[in-house]
């Protein structure tokens, strides 16, 4: 099956600071790809939809200042959580649909002390 | 928003039982899908069900769907140990659409 990568898997940072995460599809073309989040004992949640060459779209409630997606390529999209306060300590996943199938990220273990 | 469903919310068994989850959904649905997730852990896709298929058979894994009920159960035969795991359904109504996922079970299986 299609493969893809998130890095890093685990960040530390502290409260403040600015994370990175990327997304990408290494075998196939993602035009659009999905970031969840997903905090500790709960399930995912949809926060955005990343969509290559134009802007993203977030859920209800997700700060798109906050947390700033770009799609840049097709095989790339980004994540990343300004000014990021412990409350942002989540489990970070992306997806990247091909037909009706959906491919996940290992996931990004974030963590803001 | 989450519309997904599940119970029960936590299920221990003894190695070697079976193991049925299940799931209710809200919206009609293009097809639905189960993932295993270890602890803080990836999600492992196990089984995808289209919403014209009844049953699904994956080695020790069973999939229903009841699209009248809006419902899906998994059934998981001679569990193991190594089974232990948060278990999610999750439905997506068109090709291209983020997955909604359940709030998850989570299985223990006793050795």
């Amino acid at each position: 099956g299609a493969v893809v990568s998130q890095h890093p898997s685990r960040v530390i940072c502290k409260s403040g600071t600015s994370v990175k995460i990327e997304c990408r599809s290494l075998d196939f073309q993602a035009t659009t790809m999905f970031w969840y989040r997903q905090f500790p004992k709960q399930s995912l949640m949809l926060m955005a939809t990343s969509n290559e060459g134009s802007k993203a779209t977030y859920e209800q409630g997700v700060e798109k200042d906050k947390f700033l997606i770009n799609h840049a390529s097709l095989t790339l999209s980004t994540l990343t959580v300004t000014s990021a306060h412990p409350e942002d300590s989540s489990f970070y996943i992306c997806s990247a649909p091909e037909g009706y199938e959906q491919y996940f990220g290992p996931g990004t273990r974030l963590t803001v002390t | 928003s989450q519309q997904g469903e599940e119970d029960p919310q936590a299920l221990s068994i003894q190695e070697g039982e079976n193991a049925t989850m299940n799931c209710s959904y809200k919206t009609s649905i293009n097809n639905l899908q189960w993932y295993r997730q270890n602890s803080g852990r990836g999600l492992v896709h196990l089984i995808l069900i289209r919403s014209n298929e009844r049953e699904k058979h994956s080695g020790r894994l069973r999939v229903t769907l009841d699209t009248s009920k809006k419902s899906s159960s998994l059934l998981i035969t001679a569990s193991r140990a190594a089974d232990t795991a948060s278990y999610f359904c999750a439905t997506s109504y068109a090709g291209n659409t983020p997955l909604v996922f359940g709030k998850g079970t989570r299985l223990s299986v006793i050795a």
